[in-house]
């Protein structure tokens, strides 16, 4: 079963701009993980929040999470023409499993 | 440091085939996975192993089999290929469970049945 669910589906920008990408889920979890992918290729982890946590940065990513909303958001700032990918949020309320979003597609143009 | 290794990278099967997907990890994780990923859907998970010799069903395991014999490789198997099998599959790995650790995938295997 899906727990995630991302927002917008697809969003396409321009280069320098932010992105905002949204992610809900329905029941309590332990972490949420935003991972990207690009195009024909493995996923790579991006960031972990605990749920008691509320903000993570990693350079020009911006995690934040919402436990009373049941949300998440990852803000890229500043884009790159390699940040072109798609990316999912997963959710973990066991110890033996992620459940994943179907992911947003961002496409940034030159 | 190879990370997460899949053999082999693409592969045509005819309805009723079987075949063996490889996963190695080097990074002497406890935990791996196999996921199958289909177009406009999140990664949904096959079958995981928590160790060496063990296995445990995730959310869609039917028609798949594995075994984790060596703590660095896991395998999956097809025994029948059905075309609703189509699609691609990811291994990953992660030192603990998903509560605390992040998880490393590999580039993919992309199964066609027909």
């Amino acid at each position: 079963s899906q727990q995630g669910e991302e927002d917008p589906q697809a969003l396409s920008i321009q280069e320098g701009e932010n992105a905002t990408m949204n992610c809900s889920y329905k029941t309590s979890i332990n972490n949420l993980q935003w991972y990207r992918q690009n195009s024909g290729r493995g996923l790579v982890h991006l960031i972990l929040i605990r749920s008691n946590e509320r903000e993570k940065h990693s350079g020009r990513l911006r995690v934040t999470l919402d436990t009373s909303k049941k949300s998440s958001s990852l803000l890229i700032t500043a884009s790159r023409a390699a940040d072109t990918a798609s990316y999912f949020c997963a959710t973990a309320d066991s110890n033996y499993q992620l459940i994943w979003g179907a992911g947003t597609k961002l496409i940034i143009k030159p | 440091n190879a990370g997460v290794t899949q053999t082999p990278k693409f592969r045509v099967l005819k309805t009723g085939q079987s075949m063996t997907l490889l996963c190695a990890q080097d990074m002497n994780h406890e935990y791996m996975y196999w996921y199958r990923q289909d177009p406009g859907m999140g990664l949904r998970l096959i079958h995981y192993s928590v160790g060496e010799g063990t296995t445990a069903k995730g959310e869609v395991p039917d028609g798949y089999n594995v075994s984790r014999l060596k703590k660095q490789n896991f395998l999956l198997g097809l025994e029948s290929a059905a075309p609703s099998q189509t699609s691609v599959y990811f291994c990953a790995s992660s030192y603990r469970g998903a509560v605390s650790y992040e998880q490393y995938f590999g580039p993919g295997t992309r199964l066609t049945v027909t």
